[in-house]
């Protein structure tokens, strides 16, 4: 059974950091892109960033970029997302999400979701 | 910058078809994916390739595409698919949403 555990949430104030982890299980970790979406309370869905397989190819969605840092460690089975110089508008769930492709494809499975909240 | 259109509401009544659509102006030369997103769920993909269902999907869920413009189809809606549903295809290695219809089944 395919399993993606996000971790790393909480509340930050504006300007901090942050570290999110995805324990990913039940599939061959290094065979596929991995990516995070976010979604912001009440909100539709935004890709925030993707990697591939090998950490070959990596994206940034236009609103973090600069900010933000997607990396993967496959002897771990881990995904990470460093959140740099947080802002409010930041605040989201950030879910984990397997992918078929690294810029074609689709999501086929998708973690729980970890709830960022950037605040003072 | 790209765009994916949905209608932001769909009603249907129960064992009715519900039909929520997907426009962009590329969409044609692309493959949309669509997602189901119940009250604090996580997304699910329900159809991938404008067409094809994951296993697991009733098939009542179907997808399809003419011109730029990608449609799910919920065929004998039950009150189980009330949900938000969002398109997804990809532009220049960037994943994008449409904003999401929230479906709804009176």
């Amino acid at each position: 059974e395919v399993q993606l555990v996000e971790s790393g949430g909480g509340l930050v104030q504006p300007g901090r950091s942050l570290r999110l982890s995805c324990a990913a299980s039940g599939f061959t970790f290094d065979d596929y892109a991995m990516h995070w979406v976010r979604q912001a309370p009440g909100k539709g869905l935004e890709w925030v960033s993707g990697i591939s397989w090998n950490s070959g190819y990596i994206g940034y969605g236009d609103s973090v970029k600069g900010r933000f840092t997607i990396s993967r460690d496959n002897a771990k089975n881990s995904l990470y997302l460093q959140m740099n110089g947080l802002r409010a508008e930041d605040t989201a769930f950030y879910y984990c999400a397997k992918a078929t492709g690294y810029s074609s494809g689709w999501y086929d499975y998708w973690g729980q979701g970890t709830l960022v909240t950037v605040s003072s | 910058s790209y765009e994916l259109t949905q209608p932001p509401s769909v009603s249907v009544s129960p064992g009715q078809t519900a039909s929520i659509t997907c426009y962009g102006d590329k969409l044609g030369d692309k493959h949309a994916s669509w997602y189901q997103q119940k009250p604090g769920q996580s997304p699910v993909l329900v159809i991938y390739q404008h067409t094809k269902r994951p296993s697991g999907i009733p098939e009542r869920f179907s997808g399809s595409k003419s011109g730029n413009t990608a449609t799910l189809t919920i065929s004998g809606t039950q009150a189980m698919d009330e949900a938000d549903y969002y398109c997804q295809a990809w532009d220049s290695s960037t994943a994008l949403f449409g904003g999401g219809t929230k479906l709804t089944v009176l």
